[in-house]
């Protein structure tokens, strides 16, 4: 029954390897978002998806490739991890663009590349 | 530059004291602005929205405030509690923007 629902909550691996995050939101919104968290707990976004198109991409490095195959799904796949990638993934959702109607995040998957 | 300070950094109060946390902006045009909290482990989870049009805005114990002309808003907790200690975390939206802007929030703990 949770509305947004991130796997998995925490991931190790190694620098170099590739790995995924699933997001899924069963509030039937249209919008999806990608956010980090870092060490000093600053949340910055980085990828929007409106009915599974993007429509915010901020400047985040091309090993990060998000995948919208529905509008209840937005996963997020990182190649080549490195060790400034160790953060807090928080995946969250709206119904239109967050900017004007409430957003709900999912409870987050931290990430620790060692 | 569109930015959102937040003030304290961090505070520690004793249970069912009030607290007051603070969040100046520079975002602008101004659409909305709205307060987040969120507990260690999870992801935030939105207290209150407010447009500009909007003085105050009450959820529970949790009251916030804006002023519009001075680019301020005020997050006041009453009688606090245990499950207050949270990171609080302003958020400003630009009508021109495409995005919100986040401070880097407020650590309560409330202590016994």
């Amino acid at each position: 029954d949770t509305a947004v629902s991130q796997t998995p909550k925490y991931l190790v691996t190694q620098m170099g390897n590739d790995k995924s995050i699933k997001c899924e939101q069963n509030l039937g919104h249209d919008t999806m978002y990608w956010y980090k968290q870092d060490s000093k707990k600053f949340l910055k976004i980085m990828f929007s998806y409106n009915n599974k198109e993007l429509i915010i991409n901020e400047t985040v490095p091309n090993r990060f490739s998000p995948k919208s195959p529905d509008k209840a799904h937005l996963n997020l796949h990182i190649n080549s991890l490195e060790l400034g990638d160790s953060a807090v993934y928080f995946c969250a959702s709206s119904q239109g663009l967050a900017e004007y109607n409430e957003q709900f995040f999912g409870p987050g998957t931290r990430l620790t590349v060692l | 530059k569109n930015q959102v300070e937040q003030s304290p950094q961090s505070l520690i109060i004793l249970e069912g004291k009030n607290c007051t946390l603070q969040c100046n902006y520079t975002v602008s045009p101004f659409s909305n602005l709205r307060w987040y909290k969120q507990d260690t482990g999870r992801g935030p989870v939105s207290l209150t929205i407010m447009t500009f049009s909007e003085n105050t805005k009450s959820n529970g114990r949790y009251t916030a405030t804006l002023d519009a002309d001075t680019k301020q808003s005020s997050l006041h907790i009453t009688a606090s509690q245990l499950s207050d200690s949270a990171s609080y975390i302003c958020v400003v939206t630009s009508q021109a923007g495409t995005a919100l802007i986040f401070g880097k929030g407020t650590t309560l703990s409330v202590s016994s």
